[in-house]
C-alpha cells in the first residue's frame, strides 16, 4: 500500500522562475492538501483540493496555484519565485475532510531559491 | 481562528524513561480533533495519535498516549519507554469542524526531542 509520494525530493531555482511540484496521494484517499514548512517552523496550510477543485486556501498569494487530476494526484505551482519561498513543501492526503481524519504526509520537496 | 502553542522548543530524555511534550490550544469550534506528528530529520511527517474533542477517554497508541484536559485546553503527548529512534521534532496540530477550519491542520512550532543513553 503506497503512501503519499512527492517529486522531486530536492529542487534549486532562481528568483523569478516558476516551479511545479507533484504529489500522489495515499491509495484510497481523495483529498489532497499542500503545506509550506519554513526552516524551524511548523507547516503552514497553502490549500486543499477535493473533487478537482480548490476547497480552501490559506494566507498565500496568487503566485501559489494548484491542480488536482481525476486520479486524485495533485500539482503545486509557484510563479515568480522569491527567496522567501525557500522551504520544505509537504503534500498530505486524507480519505475525507472530517476533523477526525488524520492527514498522511509525503516526504516533501525541499525547494531552494537562489 | 485556531491556535496551537508548544512552549518547549527542546527536550532531553534518557533512554527508557517517559517524557511529556506540552501542547495547549485555542479554538472557537465546538468540535475538533487534536493530532500529534513526528518529524525525523528526513522531513516526513508521521502521524502518531488522534484525540477527538468529545472522546471520553484519552487516546493511546502503543507507547504514545495523549493526556487530554479539555477544560484546560491542553493535549500533552506522553511517550513511555523512550528509544533512541524517538529523537525527532514533534508537532501538535488541530482540525476544526466548520467549513473553514476542517480543511486544514493548524500546527504548533514544534518540540525537538533528544533521547540520550
Amino acid at each position: 500500500d503506497a503512501g503519499v509520494t512527492q517529486s522531486p525530493t530536492h529542487l534549486i531555482k532562481t528568483r523569478g522562475q516558476q516551479v511545479t511540484l507533484r504529489c500522489s496521494p495515499k491509495s484510497g484517499h481523495d483529498t489532497v492538501s499542500w503545506y509550506q514548512q519554513a526552516l524551524g517552523q511548523g507547516p503552514q496550510f497553502i490549500f486543499q483540493y477535493y473533487e478537482e477543485e480548490e476547497r480552501q486556501r490559506g494566507n498565500f498569494p496568487d503566485r501559489f496555484s494548484g491542480h488536482q487530476f481525476p486520479n486524485y494526484s495533485s500539482e503545486l505551482n509557484v510563479n515568480a519565485l522569491l527567496l522567501g519561498d525557500s522551504a520544505l513543501y509537504l503534500c498530505a492526503s486524507s480519505l475525507d475532510r472530517g476533523h477526525n481524519s488524520p492527514l498522511h504526509f509525503g516526504n516533501g520537496t525541499r525547494l531552494t531559491v537562489t | 481562528a485556531q491556535k496551537i502553542t508548544q512552549t518547549q522548543p527542546g527536550m532531553f530524555v534518557q533512554e527508557k524513561e517517559a517524557v511529556t511534550l506540552d501542547c495547549t490550544y485555542d479554538t472557537s469550534d465546538p468540535s475538533y480533533g487534536l493530532f500529534w506528528y513526528k518529524q525525523p530529520s528526513s522531513g516526513e511527517m508521521i502521524f502518531l495519535i488522534y484525540q477527538g474533542s468529545y472522546d471520553q477517554q484519552n487516546a493511546t497508541e502503543g507507547r504514545y498516549s495523549l493526556n487530554f484536559q479539555k477544560a484546560r485546553k491542553s493535549a500533552n503527548l506522553v511517550i513511555s519507554a523512550s528509544q533512541l529512534g524517538d529523537s525527532a521534532m514533534y508537532f501538535c496540530a488541530m482540525r476544526g469542524r466548520d467549513t473553514g477550519t476542517a480543511s486544514k491542520l493548524t500546527f504548533g512550532t514544534g518540540t525537538r526531542l533528544q533521547v540520550t543513553l
